[in-house]
């Protein structure tokens, strides 16, 4: 079983409508969790990082984390086409210092 | 505050050629790491260095591959021979310690094309 799972999409929504991107992870006690947007034939880019139960925001960003049921989702509010791109999830696993990540979904956002 | 920096951005060589990847990290970063990313996948490691010291290279593919960070600095990622299937994109990470609350920070990546 990988560490992070995601649907790789892709996923297409309209303008000003909800994004919502999830990832599961297989390891209960894993402790940091990390969004990145990857746009097309550029490098990841780290948009949300959150560690606590419960939701962040930040912008139009909010990652979600449920330690119990082992996700963590980010809902990004208003979409623009200029949020399609590639999403990835990632988190540290207990006792790693590494990142693993997940393959990433595709989102595309219809003007 | 500079990003990661890395150069060649592209390199298109032949197989059993050898090629070099630079990386100089945010300032202050002592944690720096290669990672590799196909296609449709997400990054993964190859190497880690804490300061000049590689602590996790389990995944670097050491008859062909070798890294140095010689003075907790900038680093250098070579592979010699290259072969076709290591086209592929070339990232290099930093973050500014160790432990797993650090958040990373990718530079531009090094498209490798193998022919």
């Amino acid at each position: 079983q990988k560490e992070v799972e995601q649907n790789s999409g892709p996923l297409s929504v309209p303008e000003g409508a909800i994004a919502s991107l999830n990832c599961t992870y297989s390891d209960r006690v894993s402790q940091s969790f990390f969004w990145y947007r990857q746009y097309s034939g550029k490098s990841p880019e780290l948009i949300m990082s959150i560690y606590s139960n419960g939701d962040k925001e930040d912008g139009r960003f909010t990652a979600q984390l449920n330690k119990a049921s082992q996700y963590v989702s980010l809902l990004i509010r208003d979409s623009q086409p200029s949020d399609s791109a590639t999403y990835l999830c990632a988190v540290y696993p207990p006792g790693a210092n590494n990142l693993f990540f997940g393959t990433g979904t595709r989102l595309t956002v219809i003007p | 505050e500079a990003g990661v920096v890395q150069s060649p951005r592209y390199k298109i060589i032949e197989k059993k050629q050898p090629v070099a990847f630079w990386c100089n990290p945010i300032s202050g970063h002592n944690t720096l790491y290669w990672y590799l990313q196909n296609l449709g996948q997400g990054p993964e490691l190859l190497i880690r260095y804490e300061n000049e010291e590689a602590v996790d290279d389990s995944q670097l593919p050491k008859d062909r591959f070798s890294a140095e960070r010689l003075k907790g600095v900038d680093s250098t990622l070579k592979i010699q021979p290259a072969e076709l299937g290591d086209s592929a994109v070339y990232l290099c990470a930093s973050s500014p310690g160790q432990g797993t609350n650090n958040e990373q920070f990718f530079g531009p990546g090094t498209r490798l094309t193998v022919l």
